[in-house]
């Protein structure tokens, strides 16, 4: 099985950078995704890491590291509009498994 | 190109009727996922299924529950006799290639069904 583990909650001001960070525990890994969900909204795909090392996109990056069963997502030069919940989620683990699990997901509130 | 089509977006069933979900993915998308959230949760895995077939149901209780994914038309998430504990958003995504070759999955905007 999989378990992600991620902060609930974090506050950050417009401008500023924030990280929020994803922990693992997995019987098999193949990567790492993101998503941002607004409130009342669809989850929206962000980035996928499926190698070590940082993946940049925009505003936005995602790191991993396998070795120490980490990730997180980076958001530069916030703004009012990344207030989000934010999920890492995890690709299936094994032959004939197709469930991508989900962490429980990260309040980012943005203050100005 | 339109994207992952959810209907109703909000359905009130009383305990005990049947609630039916509908999902249209996106155009040439032939995988189809549901998940169900609950408030302040994550996404749970319910059911993938490709046209036809269901592929992995391992996240979709037993009982109750039916899935389907017709040759024409939308993707159907089926629930009998439905229960105050089945209150949540319910969520389909879809995505061009099976997992494995993807990670990148389309959500809709999700059905919210609240039992009485």
């Amino acid at each position: 099985g999989q378990s992600l583990e991620q902060p609930s909650e974090v506050t950050a001001v417009e401008g500023a950078i924030v990280q929020i960070n994803c922990t693992y525990q997995t019987s098999g890994f193949y990567g790492l995704s993101w998503y941002q969900q607004h409130d009342g909204g669809a989850p929206t795909f962000l980035s996928y890491n499926g190698l070590d090392g940082l993946e940049e996109t925009g505003r936005f990056s995602s790191f991993l590291s396998r070795s120490d069963s980490y990730g997180y997502l980076l958001l530069q030069e916030l703004q009012m509009k990344d207030s989000a919940s934010y999920f890492c989620a995890a690709p299936p683990s094994g032959a004939g498994s197709y469930q991508l699990t989900f962490g429980k997901g990260t309040k980012l509130s943005v203050i100005p | 190109n339109a994207g992952v089509m959810q209907n109703p977006r909000h359905l009130v069933r009383r305990r005990g009727q049947e609630a039916r979900l509908r999902c249209s993915p996106m155009k040439g998308h032939s995988h189809v996922y549901w998940y169900r959230q609950l408030p302040e949760e994550g996404l749970k895995f319910m059911v993938y299924l490709q046209k036809e077939n269901i592929i992995d149901e391992s996240g979709m209780p037993k009982e109750r529950f039916s899935a389907e994914f017709p040759k024409e038309g939308p993707s159907i998430l089926r629930i009998q006799q439905v229960v105050r504990g089945d209150s949540a958003a319910y969520f389909c995504a879809s995505s061009p290639r099976p997992p494995g070759t993807t990670y990148e999955q389309y959500f809709g905007p999700g059905t919210r069904l609240t039992v009485t």
